[in-house]
């Protein structure tokens, strides 16, 4: 079974612009979440989507936001990125069962913002 | 406020000895607990979980414990191998519905083994 995958690896953009990250679960997983990955905060729970809506979310502001489709792949969009930004940001997938939370990671995205 | 916490920033043992991980937490609602390996430029690879009603789970070399009136959770290695030197995040989720999807992570225990 092939795991998560995450489009691009690494990313470089400047302050004000905006960025979509990819994520494709492992297959028949319906849950992705996703993280951010800092040296200050370590990882912070984004949001999740199951079944192509959102059921959690994180503290973070509106510019993160998120979408999943039919087939479970989910997209991560971050507008009027600011410098604080830049962090890796992994995806996770499980099956979304409420009480057991096993989720498998992606390589992550390295966004660098400039 | 963190919920997950790793007091031990690095743990360093010697090849073939024990490796004893701890991790504690404050929110009684978790009730789920699950241990990940990360190396650089990787993400988290999942080892072990275990639920509360459990006080211990084993698999293979790693064996978690769960201690709920003490909020105390251990990741044991035995023996330990220099390739399990990495950091090592606990995680937790809470029971209710309103947290799918959400895991609390510490911030991580790098361990090193040296040959």
């Amino acid at each position: 079974k092939a795991g998560v995958t995450q489009t691009p690896r690494y990313l470089i953009k400047t302050r004000g612009q905006q960025v979509t990250l990819s994520c494709s679960p492992i297959s028949g997983h319906r849950s992705v979440s996703w993280y951010q990955q800092t040296p200050g905060q370590g990882l912070q729970f984004l949001f999740e989507y199951f079944s192509e809506t959102q059921r959690n979310k994180g503290n973070f502001p509106g510019r993160f936001s998120g979408r999943q489709f039919s087939n479970s792949r989910s997209e991560m969009n971050v507008s009027t990125l600011e410098l604080g930004d830049s962090a890796l940001y992994l995806c996770a997938s499980s099956l979304g069962q409420v009480g057991r939370n096993e989720q498998f990671f992606g390589p992550g995205t390295r966004l660098t913002v400039l | 406020d963190q919920q997950v916490k790793q007091n031990s920033p690095s743990l360093s043992v010697q090849e073939g000895r024990i490796s004893i991980l701890n991790c504690d937490y404050t929110n009684s609602m978790f009730d789920y607990f699950l241990w990940y390996k990360k190396y650089p430029a990787e993400g988290p690879t999942f080892l072990i979980s275990i639920s509360s009603i459990k006080d211990k789970n084993e698999d293979g070399r790693f064996t978690v414990f769960l201690n709920k009136s003490a909020k105390h959770l251990s990741l044991h290695i035995v023996p330990s191998q220099p390739g399990d030197s990495a950091v090592y995040f606990c995680a937790a989720s809470a029971k209710d519905s309103g947290n799918t999807g959400k895991l609390i992570f510490g911030q991580g225990t790098t361990l090193q083994v040296k040959p």
